[in-house]
């Protein structure tokens, strides 16, 4: 089963807005991460926030992660259209070049011009 | 750096084919590679993690004669969906990682319909 949902599903924003996702998980975890996929593309790694890590910040995008509630939010400022995709967070209970990462359901952003 | 590249891209063939999936890691090398397999508006999901020169570990559900996994180097992992039905029709996703850990590179997948 998923290890992670994500609210909401999907989210459709003014370009120049800023878009706020979220991600619940169920389990204790090593790291998340935060991936952007574009429509029949594969995924682009965007931030990956340790568990010891409360924020983390890379470019217009900003990372929390609340290990006592579970939940990791990814916030887009100032939006471009290039931004619609879907994203989706994945938790990762070890940090070895084996381990697995289990993904959310993901969030389809649109940015409307 | 990092690039994965994923071979062929589209995959249209019919029922009862054989069809093999090309998982190449250009820049590094890949000491674990992931299967994954979305369906259309869905999350991916993860079908087997294989290691170089050994053979896969496949996640529950995903049958091992069916899906096919070959990793022979440490920058080349394939993935063979044997005797394919339309069922299997769907888009696969692969990625890699170093020694380094995490992340995982992924490739920009492959389509495969099954008429």
């Amino acid at each position: 089963s998923q290890q992670g949902e994500e609210d909401p599903q999907a989210l459709s924003i003014q370009e120049g807005e800023n878009a706020t996702m979220n991600c619940s998980y169920k389990t204790s975890i090593n790291n998340l991460q935060w991936y952007r996929q574009n429509s029949g593309r594969g995924l682009v790694h965007l931030i990956l926030i340790r568990s010891n890590e409360r924020e983390k910040h890379s470019g217009r995008l900003r990372v929390t992660l609340d290990t006592s509630k579970k939940s990791s939010s990814l916030l887009i400022t100032a939006s471009r259209a290039a931004d619609t995709a879907s994203y989706f967070c994945a938790t990762a209970t070890g940090y070895s070049s084996a381990s697995k990462i289990i993904f959310g359901s993901g969030t389809r952003l649109s940015i409307r011009p | 750096g990092a690039v994965v590249s994923q071979h062929p891209s589209r995959v249209i063939c019919k029922s009862g084919t054989s069809v093999k999936i090309e998982c190449r890691s250009l820049d590094f090398q890949a000491t674990t590679m992931f299967w994954y397999r979305q369906f259309p508006k869905k999350s991916l999901m993860l079908m087997a993690t294989s290691n170089e020169g050994s053979k896969a570990t496949y996640e529950q559900g995903v049958e091992k004669d069916k899906f096919l996994i070959n990793h022979a180097s440490l920058t080349l992992s394939t993935l063979t969906v044997t005797s394919a039905h339309p069922e299997d029709s769907s888009f696969y996703i692969c990625s890699a990682t170093d020694r380094e850990g995490q992340p995982q590179h992924f490739g920009d997948g492959t389509r495969l319909s099954i008429l």
